[in-house]
């Protein structure tokens, strides 16, 4: 079955260091998104991502953050000056541009950024 | 209500009870209200998609409604097993915001 894959799974980092997270979507989906949770906290949304431009970003997506898709595989998340606050598990997910699975996300395993 | 908003946080039950939970969200500009399933250590999985007032859509012990106009689902399992336990997530919208989840917690 299909799925959608990040890497790192898990990433240590000094606070102020830049991180870039992977995704790779399902390769017939067109809408990517990534979302993370800090830990004992809920799932929040971060940015969502079609057609080559951010569609809609949250409060929590400011200028420390940005989205990028260099190839046709990966999907990116940076982050350019990472804090303390910043350590969470980051979910990436994709979903197909139309038909009956267009409004399901399939998850990535997730990757968990620990900024000391 | 701005956000999602589950309810309850979480729940504790005895194996073979029934139990359900409730996500509220902004009853206008409905788009799709999502259900997912988050166990410990995996990736959410989705469970249900629901885009019309008064769907009710099931899958095996689990069961969704949906109220667009007052801006509320609800999520049934029917004879809880052990393997129910997770933590069970709604989302909103097209840029899919998810609430805080319910986590259930099946006892043998």
């Amino acid at each position: 079955e299909p799925e959608v894959t990040q890497t790192p799974s898990h990433q240590v980092t000094q606070m102020g260091q830049e991180v870039i997270l992977r995704c790779v979507p399902i390769s017939n989906h067109l809408y990517f998104y990534w979302y993370r949770q800090i830990l004992g906290q809920k799932v929040e949304f971060l940015v969502s991502f079609y057609n080559n431009e951010i569609s809609e970003k949250s409060e929590i997506f400011d200028d420390q953050f940005s989205v990028e898709r260099p190839d046709g595989s990966n999907f990116t998340l940076k982050i350019r000056s990472t804090k303390l606050e910043d350590s969470a598990m980051y979910f990436c997910a994709s979903r197909e541009p139309s038909g009956i699975g267009a409004n399901v996300l399939t998850f990535g395993a997730g990757s968990r950024l620990t900024v000391l | 209500i701005l956000n999602v908003e589950q309810s309850p946080q979480s729940l504790h039950v005895q194996e073979g009870d029934s139990t359900n939970f409730t996500c509220s969200f902004p009853s206008s500009n409905f788009y799709a209200l999502h259900w997912y399933r988050w166990e410990t250590a995996k990736s959410p999985e989705a469970l249900f998609v629901m885009t019309l007032n008064g769907d009710e859509k099931k899958k095996g012990r689990i069961s969704a409604t949906l109220n667009t106009k007052e801006g509320y689902s609800y999520l049934y399992i029917k004879g809880s097993q052990p393997e129910d336990s997770a933590t069970y997530l709604c989302a909103f919208g097209n840029d899919m915001r998810f609430g805080a989840g319910t986590r259930l917690t099946v006892k043998p």
